[in-house]
């Protein structure tokens, strides 16, 4: 079973401090997706990574940066953190574009800033 | 970006009864995906669908990739409490690496 394995489940932070979300799939995908999801608005994708150390922004990258070292591993950062940024943070992987290629979610990280 | 008119928004149903739910697009895709979403969870993978007119099931769940290429159906038969929460669209467009999802529907069953 593909795993994607992201490393809180809930976060309280502070206005201003440097966030980390890290996020790691045990299946070799090449592709990983960091969403951000909130009520009314559904999944909107922040950034995502097609390859080791290639990045691409999403529909919403303001206020946001990602890493990507190794192929298992994905982390978005918030370089200084704001109370709009309050929200679920979902992880995804999929292999590269190809026939049935299935996008999988890890089990979300709710970030609260205060 | 572009998001997908998904429809309806919630349901709240008696448990026994089935379900129906859609999603539409302007623009033609090559795979739709069916996601369930439980309260604190990610997003479960329910029914993937690779062609047009295809009709897949599992389970109590079938979906369908209109043979317009531009919508897909989800259908819940008979169902009972667990089947609470938000059920997803997704679609890719070929050559795309990203999807595009509906807003979900919110399914309320009452026993």
């Amino acid at each position: 079973d593909v795993k994607v394995t992201q490393s809180s489940r809930y976060l309280v932070k502070r206005t201003g401090e440097k966030v980390f979300l890290e996020c790691v799939q045990d299946m070799d995908h090449e592709n990983m997706f960091w969403y951000r999801q909130d009520p009314g608005l559904g999944l909107r994708l922040i950034y995502f990574s097609y390859d080791v150390k290639m990045k691409e922004k999403g529909d919403i990258p303001e206020g946001y940066s990602v890493s990507r070292e190794k192929k298992e591993r994905f982390s978005l950062i918030l370089e200084s953190a704001s109370t709009n940024q309050t929200s679920m943070y979902l992880c995804a992987s999929r292999p590269r574009t190809g026939s049935k290629n299935i996008q999988y979610f890890g089990a979300g990280t709710r970030l609260s800033v205060l | 970006g572009q998001q997908l008119n998904q429809s309806p928004q919630s349901m709240f149903i008696q448990e026994g009864e089935d379900v129906s739910m859609n999603c539409t697009s302007s623009s033609i895709f090559n795979t739709w995906l069916w996601y369930k979403q439980e309260p604190g969870e990610g997003p479960v993978l329910l029914i993937a669908l690779y062609k047009a007119g295809e009709l897949t099931s599992n389970g109590r769940l079938t979906a369908q990739f209109g043979i317009t290429r531009k919508d897909s159906f989800l259908n819940i038969s008979a169902s009972i409490p667990s089947d609470v929460g938000i059920y997803f669209c997704a679609g890719r467009r070929g050559g795309s690496e990203k999807l595009v999802f509906g807003k979900g529907t919110k399914l309320t069953v009452n026993p």
